[in-house]
């Protein structure tokens, strides 16, 4: 079965940092794009970062670069996303996405990260 | 940054009627266009792609059409399990980055 799995959201203050973990299975992560999307509460979904099949490119939605660092780990079928100096605005469901010719096929179950002091 | 633009914000259809969602975007798009659904506490769902091919196992009364800047997602004969919140995305731009348009919330009327 093809899945996607999410861990690592939780509740942080604002300035803190997170590390979510995405662990894909049923099928060869190393030949797919992944990213990552966010929902808001109550909100609709924001596209926040793509990373190619070898990680050798990876791109950022404008209001977390230089925050945020996407990685992989094609070894452990895994996707990382490092978000630091985390603000309020990112309070979002987070999830896990394998593209699918930069369609979102397969989803994650989500991880909700909260910000709030 | 490409902007898309969904119509109605809220969508109310009996069951058994056809419903029509509108996606516009700000910039032609061509036919990479996809549409998704979204239930109450579960991810988003790809329904439609290249503005109108169905994903695999989607049923056959979810159409779409459209290309260039006008989208449409067109349910024939609304079934319970319809209700929810549609959402389109474009996939045109490189750097990736893919927008989505607000949403269309289908409520039963």
């Amino acid at each position: 079965e093809v899945q996607l799995v999410e861990s690592g959201g939780g509740s942080v203050q604002p300035g803190g940092s997170l590390r979510l973990s995405c662990a894909a299975s049923g099928f060869t992560f190393n030949t797919y794009w992944m990213a990552w999307v966010r929902q808001a509460p109550g909100k609709g979904l924001e596209w926040v970062a793509s990373i190619k099949q070898d990680g050798g490119e990876r791109f950022y939605v404008d209001s977390v670069k230089g925050r945020f660092t996407l990685s992989r780990d094609n070894a452990k079928n895994s996707l990382y996303l490092q978000m630091n100096a985390l603000r309020a605005a990112d309070t979002a469901v987070y999830y896990c996405v394998r593209e699918d010719h930069a369609t979102y096929v397969v989803w994650g179950q989500g991880t909700l990260v909260t910000v709030s002091s | 940054e490409i902007v898309l633009t969904q119509s109605p914000a809220t969508l109310s259809v009996s069951p058994g009627e056809r419903a029509t969602l509108s996606c516009r975007a700000s910039q032609s798009v061509s036919t990479n266009l996809a549409w998704y659904q979204q239930k109450p506490g579960q991810a988003p769902r790809l329904l439609i792609s290249g503005a109108s091919t169905r994903a695999a196992g989607v049923p056959a009364r979810f159409s779409g059409s459209g290309s260039g800047t006008e989208f449409t997602l067109t349910i024939s004969s609304l079934q319970s399990e319809d209700f929810a919140v549609y959402y389109c995305q474009q996939y045109k731009n490189w750097p990736p980055m893919y927008t989505f348009g607000q949403g269309t919330k289908l409520e039963i009327k």
